[in-house]
Formats: C-alpha cells, sequence, structure tokens
C-alpha cells in the first residue's frame, strides 16, 4: 500500500535555529498538508499546498514557517528560527480526493 | 469556525463491554473521518464517512454518520486491550474538494482486564 514518507523521524534542534522537515507524499496525490500535534493535546492543521502554491493556512502558520515542493515528488516545511513551543509532532498528509494518509511524522524537539 | 468535540476524552472500559464515542461538529460537512493514534505514532485510517446515515463497520469498530444532527458515533463491541489507543474523529471544512481537516481533542481508550 503507498505511504507517506517522512524524514528525518527525529530532530533535536536549538532555539533559534532553522529546521526543515522533509516528506514524500503519495506520487498521484494533488493535496498537501502540514499538520502538527502538541504531545498530548489534538492534531492541527498547519498548511495545505495543492497546483504548487498554499492554498489554506491556519493563524499557526506564521511567517517563520514555509512550504516547498522543491521538485515533483519532496514537500517541506521549514522552519526558520525555532522556539520552545515549536517542539511536537509534525505531520504531512496527502490526499486524492477524499480520504488523507498520514506520515509517519517527524517529532521535533527544540531546547 | 468549525468545532469538533469529542467525548469522553478519557474511557477506561473493561473487557468484554461495549461502549459509545460521540462527536460533534459545529457547521454542515459530509465528510468525517475516524482515526486511530497509539502513543508516539502516526494516525491510522480508521473509517470514511462521506454521507448521511453512512454506517461502516470493521471487527469491533462500528461508526456512523448523521449528518443532520451533525453527529457521529464510534461504537466498542466487546473490548480487547488491543483497542487502547487514542481515537480522534475529524471533520472537512465546508465546501467543495479538499479542505483541511479539524480534529477533535481525542478520546485516550485503555481497555483493562
Amino acid at each position: 500500500e503507498p505511504e507517506v514518507t517522512q524524514t528525518p523521524s527525529h530532530q533535536v534542534t536549538q532555539m533559534g535555529q532553522e529546521v526543515i522537515l522533509r516528506c514524500v507524499p503519495i506520487s498521484n496525490h494533488l493535496y498537501f498538508y502540514w499538520y502538527r500535534q502538541i504531545l498530548g493535546q489534538k492534531v492541527e492543521f498547519l498548511v495545505s499546498f495543492y497546483n504548487n502554491e498554499i492554498s489554506e493556512k491556519s493563524e499557526i502558520f506564521d511567517d517563520q514557517f514555509s512550504v516547498e515542493r522543491p521538485d515533483g515528488s519532496n514537500f517541506t516545511l521549514k522552519i526558520r528560527s525555532t522556539k520552545l513551543e515549536d517542539s511536537a509532532m509534525y505531520f504531512c498528509a496527502s490526499s486524492e480526493l477524499f480520504g488523507y494518509t498520514f506520515g509517519s511524522g517527524t517529532r521535533l524537539t527544540v531546547v | 469556525e468549525l468545532k469538533v468535540e469529542q467525548n469522553p476524552l478519557f474511557l477506561s472500559m473493561q473487557e468484554g463491554k461495549n461502549y459509545t464515542i460521540y462527536c460533534n461538529y459545529s457547521t454542515t460537512s459530509d465528510r468525517l473521518y475516524w482515526y486511530r493514534q497509539d502513543p508516539g505514532k502516526s494516525l491510522e485510517s480508521l473509517f470514511v464517512l462521506l454521507s448521511n446515515g453512512a454506517v461502516k463497520q470493521e471487527g469491533r469498530l462500528m461508526a456512523s454518520l448523521d449528518t443532520k444532527a451533525r453527529l457521529s458515533t464510534l461504537h466498542i463491541t466487546a473490548a480487547v486491550h488491543d483497542l487502547s489507543a487514542t481515537y480522534f474523529c475529524a471533520v472537512d471544512g465546508p465546501g467543495s474538494g479538499n479542505t483541511p481537516l479539524v480534529f477533535g481533542k481525542g478520546t485516550r481508550l485503555s481497555v483493562i482486564a
């Protein structure tokens, strides 16, 4: 069964550093998303991406965040200057029309 | 703004018992999803409910959707320990096409012997 692949699985970074989280969505999917989950809390939407541009973003997705699809397969989330409160599990998801497939997540720890 | 509420948030149940988790949402949507999450793991899709009256069953879990009442239920029959996990419902925003999912807070289920 096709999978959404995320790397790395765990990243530790110092406050103020830039991080890039990587995702390889399912190849024939057209819509891509980033969600995050702070430990023990609900899953929150960050941004959606379609046709090589952001289609929707939440209040969480401020100027510190950016997304890119640098080639035909990768989908990246960049956090420019990490804060302690950015520590969370970040999930990438992709979809065709209905139904979403989530990746295994990247646990980001900001120290 | 679309809001999704689940209850209960915590559920401890004995093996062999039945129970129902409820998911209410605040605005019109025809698409509702149930996910399972084990600790530290990703979201595993359980059910996709796409229309009013939809009912889906997989093993000991059965999900239903009433779009008029804006309510979905996840019914657990004869619980077993392996069902211990956190269960999330999520709703697509209104409108056609792929709108972002809004998740409930999750129901942490613990099945005890």
